[in-house]
Order: structure tokens, then C-alpha cells, then sequence
């Protein structure tokens, strides 16, 4: 079977640095996607990897490796709106997309 | 750019009526539309692939026949739940893409809250 791994919540302090992970087991693998969702809005898109390594985007930075199946979603300075739902979601073989749960983060001031 | 669409934001309706929601493409033409669900603190659920001028695709478990899709043009989809129940109650979420290649960023539009009393 296809499984997303996400811790279901975390929680941090405004002004640190924090770091969600993905890991995902599917049949075959055509990229990860980040997205944030705010509670009773849609998501967002955030970064899409394909290429182990890691992708700066701002505050936000994302980190792929393909060999152990494991991606993380790296937040620093961390500002009380970031306080969302980030989902990770995998391109599978078919380029279909596997959405993993969703960790609920929650920042504190 | 890449604005996408949804009404209505939310609808309250009784049991046994059908409800229709819009998913729209502002700003670009989406050949691929997708309809999501998603129940409180569970992540999305795909329901059906969508295509322009074709037949809407849809995942295992969602009924064709209650869950009505049409994608009449390129920027307009529709999801028709038809005699919905309490149990339907759920946001939906649409989502487009350019289509054309083969992974494509998928733009979300803002959900529509249904609850069916």
C-alpha cells in the first residue's frame, strides 16, 4: 500500500526555527509536494522537490532524499500566522497524489 | 495569476436535496480539474479526476451517481451532490491545473462548507 508519514501536530515559539517531516513509502515516486492550510481554508501551495537536496524559498525550505524516502518542511523565524496545517504529498507512479495527514502546527507567543 | 474559484463559500441544506457546486478557473485555462473532501482534522480526500469535455474519473469508494461531475469548458467544473445526506456534510475543495505535463502544481480554490441537516 501507499502511506504518507506526518507527526500529527507540533508546536513551537514565535521568532524559532522549526522542522516537520515527511516519509513516504509509494509506488514509485515523481516528486513531494508542501502545501499550508489554514483551518477552514484551502491549501496553499509551499515548494515541490523532485531532486534530493535542499530548496530555499525565504523563510521556508525544503528538503528531499529519494533513497529514504524523506522530506522535510524547514520554518525559521517563525511568525504567528504560520500557525497552519502543512501537508506533504507524494506524485506516485501513475503522477497520481498521495496526501499524507497533515501536521497541525501551532505557535505559541 | 492561477486563481481558482469556488460557490458557494458554504451551504446549509435539508436531507434529500441536491446541491450544486461551481469550481472555476479565473484567470487560466485548467484542463484538469480535481474534487476533494475533507472531513474535520483528516487530510484530503480525492474524489474524482476531472477533464475538459470528458467523462470525470472517479477514486474507489465515491459513487458516480451521487457525486455528479461535469467539466463543460476550461475554466468551469461542477460537483452535483445529489439527495445528500447528514453524512455528506464536509468541505469541499476543488483544484486546477494547467494540465499538458506530467506534474503539474495543483491551485486550490477556497471550499465550499456544506451541512445537510
Amino acid at each position: 500500500g501507499q502511506n504518507i508519514d506526518q507527526p500529527t501536530e507540533m508546536t513551537a515559539t514565535e521568532g524559532a526555527i522549526v522542522q516537520i517531516n515527511c516519509t513516504y513509502q509509494t509506488s514509485g515516486f515523481n516528486g513531494l509536494f508542501w502545501y499550508q492550510q489554514h483551518a477552514g481554508e484551502a491549501p496553499t501551495f509551499l515548494s515541490y522537490n523532485v531532486l534530493d537536496g535542499l530548496e530555499e524559498k525565504g523563510r521556508f525550505s525544503s528538503f528531499l532524499s529519494r533513497s529514504k524516502g524523506y522530506s522535510y518542511l524547514l520554518l525559521k523565524e517563525l511568525q504567528m500566522k504560520d500557525s497552519a496545517s502543512y501537508l506533504c504529498a507524494v506524485v506516485d507512479s501513475n503522477y497520481q497524489l498521495i496526501w499524507g495527514a497533515g501536521t497541525k502546527l501551532i505557535i505559541k507567543p | 495569476g492561477a486563481v481558482v474559484s469556488q460557490h458557494p463559500s458554504w451551504v446549509i441544506c435539508k436531507s434529500g436535496t441536491s446541491v450544486k457546486i461551481e469550481c472555476r478557473s479565473l484567470d487560466f485555462q485548467a484542463t484538469t480539474m480535481f474534487w476533494y473532501r475533507q472531513f474535520p482534522k483528516q487530510s484530503l480526500m480525492l474524489m474524482a479526476t476531472s477533464n475538459e469535455g470528458s467523462k470525470a474519473t472517479y477514486e474507489q469508494g465515491v459513487e458516480k451517481d451521487k457525486f455528479l461531475i461535469n467539466h463543460a469548458s476550461l475554466t468551469l467544473s461542477t460537483l452535483t451532490v445529489t439527495s445528500a445526506h447528514p453524512e455528506d456534510s464536509s468541505f469541499y475543495i476543488c483544484s486546477a491545473s494547467f494540465g499538458g505535463r506530467d506534474v503539474d502544481e495543483q491551485f486550490f480554490g477556497p471550499g465550499t462548507r456544506l451541512t445537510v441537516l
